[in-house]
């Protein structure tokens, strides 16, 4: 089954611990995104990648790190510098150039502090 | 300014109605649009891509791209309970061919 798996579904931080939040892709695309989603609001860009060993910020970087050791995989670590982390996280890919550049999601972790 | 910008909404129709959902961006060199529809508390799951100026169909929901005029609609006919939703716009936009999303119009349809 071709897809973007999110683990975990549901996360607990502890004020001032770092989480890690798994994002895994077996569709062979290029491009990975990293969103936030707070209640009632949009989608904001917090890391992209287009290529393995190289990404660049969104617009809310602040508080977030990514990798790309592997096409397949994209971590995005919500660290203590982050204020207020408690949000919905999407991650995302797609084809990067050519035909068709849709982009699909993973089923979202729900981060709380706690 | 924001480079994608929807309304909030609601927008309120009664079923059988066309929907009629809107969306500007800033960005005159965006390659790729889309209408993503995320259902409350799901992830968004895509709908609709429209790359060239014009109309493309598919099915009740019809996308419409004004490059001009910067302007990227989504029509659904016969408007169904179900449709009930948050439509999001996004926009592939250079350099670097990130995704930016509008903040989405929700959308409620009267039985």
């Amino acid at each position: 089954d071709g897809g973007i798996t999110q683990s975990p579904k549901y996360l607990f931080r502890k004020e001032g611990q770092n989480v890690t939040l798994s994002c895994e892709q077996n569709l062979n695309h290029d491009a990975m995104y990293w969103y936030r989603q707070d209640p009632g609001q949009g989608l904001r860009l917090i890391y992209y990648s287009q290529i393995v060993n190289d990404f660049q910020k969104g617009d809310i970087a602040e508080g977030y790190s990514v990798s790309r050791e592997k096409k397949e995989s994209f971590p995005l670590t919500v660290t203590s510098a982050q204020k207020n982390p408690t949000a919905f996280y999407l991650c995302a890919s797609s084809v990067l150039t050519g035909g068709l550049t849709e982009a699909f999601f993973g089923q979202g972790t729900r981060l709380t502090v706690v | 300014q924001k480079e994608v910008e929807q309304n909030s909404g609601p927008l309120s129709v009664p079923e059988g109605a066309i929907a009629s959902l809107n969306c500007t961006y800033s960005d005159r060199v965006s390659q790729s649009f889309f209408w993503y529809r995320q259902y409350s508390g799901k992830s968004p799951e895509l709908i609709m891509s429209i790359y060239s100026n014009g109309d493309k169909e598919d099915g009740r929901f019809t996308a419409q791209l004004n490059k001009a005029s910067q302007y990227v609609s989504l029509l659904i006919r016969d408007s169904q309970p179900s449709d009930s939703a948050t439509y999001l716009c996004a926009v592939k936009a250079l350099p670097g061919y990130k995704l930016i999303f509008g903040s989405g119009t929700r959308l409620l349809v009267r039985p």
